[in-house]
């Protein structure tokens, strides 16, 4: 069972225009949530994180906000980019309850390909 | 320093035959993680262990895994024997202290099992 869904497997996006990618999570213990991003034929590379004690996390061209009441995080990019292009994975993690764990459950990826 | 290193990146075997996947971990981090990459299934986490003890392997799919940590810096998954649904990228991450949710990924080994 899917404790982080990431529903839309690719997402297409003209260069200079906005990408919104989603994510919903089931666990109402998952308190740290992470983006990472993975070129082909590469590892994946941490983007950005959010505490579940906030409801915004900002860097540069990247935003992602987080709804707990609906179980719901999503990232922004603006502008996109050519070089965004690649896969986004979602994380979340269980964190500080019953003891800190490094554990982190990821969802299945959305493609993001930006278009000159 | 180097990254988390993978060997082989790439593993063509036959099934029924025996696999054996590396990698040295970040120096300095005391975690290390075995993750399974699937279009259907996404980064399924198989192990992970801290300071070279396994602490969870509730993502082991069957018996046939097996995973050690001899010291430090370096760690084995084996698979025994192979199956064509093991075929996937397998990913071996790192992470340097309790707490720290980044991890640091290899760049992984494509195992293809025919």
């Amino acid at each position: 069972d899917q404790q982080v869904k990431q529903n839309s497997p690719s997402l297409s996006v003209q260069e200079g225009r906005i990408s919104i990618l989603n994510c919903d999570y089931t666990n109402s213990m998952f308190d740290y949530f992470l983006w990472y991003k993975k070129y082909p034929a590469e590892g994946p590379t941490f983007l950005i994180s959010i505490s579940s004690i906030k409801d915004k996390n900002e860097d540069g061209r990247f935003t992602v906000f987080l709804n707990k009441s609906a179980k719901h995080l999503s990232l922004h990019i603006v502008p996109s980019q050519p070089g965004d292009s690649a896969v986004y994975f979602c994380a979340a993690s269980e964190g500080n309850y019953g003891g800190a764990t490094n554990k982190l459950i990821f969802g299945t990826g959305t493609l993001l390909a930006v278009q000159p | 320093d180097a990254g988390v290193i993978q060997s082989p990146r790439h593993e063509v075997t036959e099934m029924g035959q025996e696999v054996t996947l590396r990698c040295k971990p970040i120096s300095g981090h005391d975690y290390l993680f075995w993750y399974r990459q699937t279009m259907m299934r996404g980064l399924e986490l198989l192990i992970y262990f801290n300071n070279n003890v396994p602490i969870d392997d509730s993502g082991m799919p069957e018996d046939r895994f097996s995973a050690k940590m001899p010291n430090a810096s370096f760690s084995t998954l084996k698979i025994q024997p192979s199956e064509p649904r093991d075929s996937a990228v397998y990913f071996c991450a790192s992470s340097y202290r309790l707490g720290a949710y980044e991890q640091y990924f290899g760049p992984g080994t494509r195992l293809t099992v025919t």
